[in-house]
C-alpha cells in the first residue's frame, strides 16, 4: 500500500539557520510528490511539486526539494529560515490523480 | 480570481445529527476532492469528483457521501455524526484533466461534534 512517512513530528531551528524536513514514500512507480505548508487554522498551500525531470525542484518562499529514487525520499530544504516559516509542513504523494496521500506532518518551530 | 471557498467556516453538531459542507472550486476547475484532517494528523482523502462523477473514494464509512453539481461546486454530507468526526474538512480543486495533479485547497470547515 502507498504511504508517506515524515519521521520528525517537530523540529526547532534558529532563525537564519538551514532547514531540512524529511519525507519517505512507499509506492511502486515514480509518484507525483508535493510539499504543502499549513499555518494554524488554515488550509494548505502548495510549496513545490515534482512530477518528472530535474530531481531538484524549486518552490515558493525559498524552499527546494530533492527527489531521490534510490532512497524513496523527497526532502524539503531551505538555506535560511525566517520566523514566518513556523508552521506545519506536509509531504504528499499522488498515486495517479485520483487520490493524494499525506504524511502526518512536521511542525516547525523557529527560535529567535 | 477567487480561490477555493468553503462554507460554513465553523459549525457545532450533536452526535447522531447530519451535516452538509459546501465547496466552490476555482473558476475553470472541474475536479473537487474532500479531505478530513483530525487534529494533529495529516489530511485523509475522502472523495474525488470530476465532471460530476465520483472518481475516487478513500477508506471512510458509508455515512460519508458527496456530490458535485453542474457548476462544479460540491457538497459533502455526513450522517449519524460521531464524536470522531470532529475535524477540519478540506476541499481542494484542480483542473482535473489527464496529468493534472496540482490541487488548490480551501480554508476548510471546522466541524465539532458534541
Amino acid at each position: 500500500a502507498q504511504s508517506v512517512t515524515q519521521p520528525d513530528i517537530h523540529i526547532t531551528v534558529s532563525e537564519g539557520a538551514s532547514l531540512e524536513l524529511r519525507c519517505n514514500y512507499s509506492y511502486g512507480a515514480t509518484p507525483y510528490l508535493f510539499w504543502y505548508v499549513q499555518s494554524p487554522g488554515q488550509g494548505l498551500q502548495l510549496l513545490l511539486k515534482y512530477f518528472s525531470g530535474d530531481t531538484l525542484v524549486q518552490g515558493i518562499k525559498g524552499f527546494e526539494a530533492e527527489f531521490k529514487r534510490s532512497q524513496s525520499s523527497f526532502n524539503l530544504r531551505k538555506p535560511s529560515v525566517h520566523w514566518s516559516d513556523a508552521a506545519e509542513y506536509f509531504c504528499a504523494v499522488d498515486t495517479g490523480g485520483f487520490k493524494t496521500i499525506f504524511g502526518a506532518g512536521t511542525r516547525l518551530f523557529v527560535k529567535a | 480570481d477567487a480561490g477555493v471557498t468553503q462554507s460554513p467556516t465553523h459549525l457545532i453538531k450533536t452526535r447522531g445529527q447530519q451535516v452538509t459542507l459546501r465547496c466552490s472550486p476555482i473558476s475553470g476547475h472541474k475536479s473537487v476532492s474532500w479531505y478530513q484532517q483530525v487534529l494533529g494528523q495529516g489530511p485523509q482523502f475522502i472523495f474525488q469528483y470530476y465532471e460530476k462523477e465520483e472518481r475516487g473514494r478513500g477508506n471512510f464509512p458509508d455515512r460519508f457521501s458527496a456530490r458535485q453539481f453542474p457548476n462544479y461546486s460540491s457538497e459533502l454530507n455526513v450522517n449519524a455524526l460521531l464524536l470522531g468526526d470532529s475535524a477540519l474538512y478540506l476541499c481542494a480543486s484542480s483542473l482535473g484533466g489527464a496529468g493534472d495533479y496540482e490541487q488548490y485547497f480551501g480554508p476548510g470547515t471546522r466541524l465539532t461534534v458534541t
